[in-house]
């Protein structure tokens, strides 16, 4: 079985600065791929980033980068220059390459704070 | 439209009353999921539809819960007999299966379920 852990129920940054939000996985797999969802108060939840497991490079996407450890299986989120629109729930989710179902953390409210 | 649409976006109801979600997947979407998001915890997966194949319902709470997807695109998840403990957020996704990025899924809105 599959298990995503967030440690962080929440967070707080202010605003322009960094903050890292750290996510854990247990998987037996070595093929899978992981992503950072955000979901504001409007309910939508957002992709922020993905990763192909059997990448080592750690992907970008502007202001948000991750940092991919597969012998740890961490997979934390790392935001720069934090803005207001950041404020939402981030949820850390997992999924076998050969499979279809997302297993997701409980997730990290992050408050940006002006 | 461009994304995943879900109706209503909320939903009060009786205790024992039956309710149905609707589904809009993304066009071309094969793949579409259905979560559920309880106040305070991440989603759980309840099913999952892929083209014409047979649909993977490991993850329904109970046979008072059920789906259907008429034509490969709209869905409709059904609550029979609801239950206070029903009370959460509905989440539905689409995916492609083929081609790049095929693995990530796209979710609509939601529709929050209260039931009294």
């Amino acid at each position: 079985a599959q298990t995503v852990t967030q440690s962080q129920p929440e967070m707080s940054v202010q605003e322009a600065e960094t903050v890292t939000l750290s996510c854990t996985y247990d998987t037996s797999e070595s093929n899978y791929y992981l992503f950072w969802y955000k979901q504001p108060p409007s309910r939508q939840m957002i992709l922020v980033i993905r990763q192909e497991a059997y990448k080592q490079q750690n992907a970008t996407e502007n202001r948000f980068s991750v940092n991919f450890q597969k012998a740890a299986k961490s997979f934390s989120l790392k935001i720069s220059d934090s803005q207001l629109g950041d404020t939402a729930m981030y949820f850390c989710a997992f999924m076998k390459r050969t499979g279809n179902q997302f297993y997701f953390g409980t997730g990290t409210s992050l408050t940006v704070i002006p | 439209g461009a994304g995943v649409s879900q109706s209503p976006s909320n939903k009060v109801t009786e205790k024992g009353k039956d309710v149905e979600l609707r589904c809009d997947p993304i066009s071309g979407h094969t793949a579409l999921y259905w979560y559920r998001q309880s106040l305070g915890q991440g989603l759980e997966f309840l099913i999952y539809f892929q083209g014409n194949s047979a649909p993977d319902k490991s993850g329904l709470p109970s046979d008072r819960f059920s789906a259907e997807r008429t034509g490969g695109s709209v869905s409709t998840l059904t609550i029979q007999r609801t239950q206070q403990e029903d009370s959460a957020v509905y989440l539905c996704a689409s995916s492609l299966t083929s081609g790049a990025y095929q693995e990530t899924q796209y979710f609509g809105p939601g529709t929050r379920l209260l039931v009294l």
